[in-house]
């Protein structure tokens, strides 16, 4: 079985900051890890993922996320945020072999401008 | 379609009253998740539908909650003699067969029990 936690619910930021996300698994085998975005009164949809190789992914908006085996993290970060950016981020994690992600609550993410 | 939809958007209901969630799933997709997010958490994982047949239905809470999927295509949750604890937004999501497959996301439908 696997466990995600996002330690933090909400991060209030202004605009043009660096903002990172934190989300921390446990899992008793290797796994996959994955970052959904859940923009306001839409539905959730993949921002990146790693599955394997390069532990540093990238999104196509500026967003990167590093796996790190020995912390068991997989944090979200963005060097300069933007009004946009706002929403709710989910962490999740998936065994190896298995069909079932386990989703973390979810950061709000709220910029200011 | 174009993406996964579900219907209704929104439905209040009575307690003791049953309910029927449906969810149109992208076409070609096998696999098909239910998901239940109360406010402020994360998602629950529900139910996995992998064609017709659903190997992993652990998740569901109790025997008032049932869901059955039908020509590889939608998908209808149904929770019988609702309670107020059942109230949440339901959320669907489909994906191809492989591993690590994206999820794609439907909108939702937001159950309220009263």
């Amino acid at each position: 079985a696997q466990s995600v936690t996002q330690l933090d619910s909400q991060v209030p930021v202004f605009e043009e900051a660096p903002v990172e996300l934190r989300c921390n698994y446990s899992s008793s085998v290797s796994v996959y890890l994955f970052w959904y975005v859940q923009y306001p009164n839409q539905g959730l949809q993949l921002l990146l993922k790693y599955l394997s190789g390069s532990t540093l992914v990238e999104s196509i908006n500026g967003f990167e996320a590093e796996f790190n085996k020995s912390q068991t993290s997989f944090h979200l970060r963005k060097p300069s945020v933007h009004i946009s950016d706002t929403a709710e981020y989910f962490c999740a994690v998936s065994g190896i072999g298995s069909y079932i992600p386990t989703f973390g609550r979810g950061t709000s993410l709220i910029v200011h401008p | 379609g174009a993406g996964v939809s579900q219907s209704p958007s929104n439905k209040v209901t009575e307690k003791g009253k049953d309910v029927e969630l449906r969810c149109d799933p992208i076409s070609g997709h096998t696999a098909l998740y239910w998901y239940r997010q109360r406010l402020g958490q994360g998602l629950e994982f529900l139910i996995y539908f992998q064609g017709n047949s659903a190997p992993d239905k652990s998740g569901l809470p109790s025997d008032r909650f049932s869901a059955e999927r039908t020509g590889e295509s939608v998908s209808t949750l149904t929770i019988q003699r609702t309670q107020q604890e059942d109230s949440a937004v339901y959320l669907c999501a489909s994906s191809g067969s492989g591993l690590a497959n994206e999820q794609f996301f439907g909108p939702g439908t937001r159950l309220t029990v009263l």
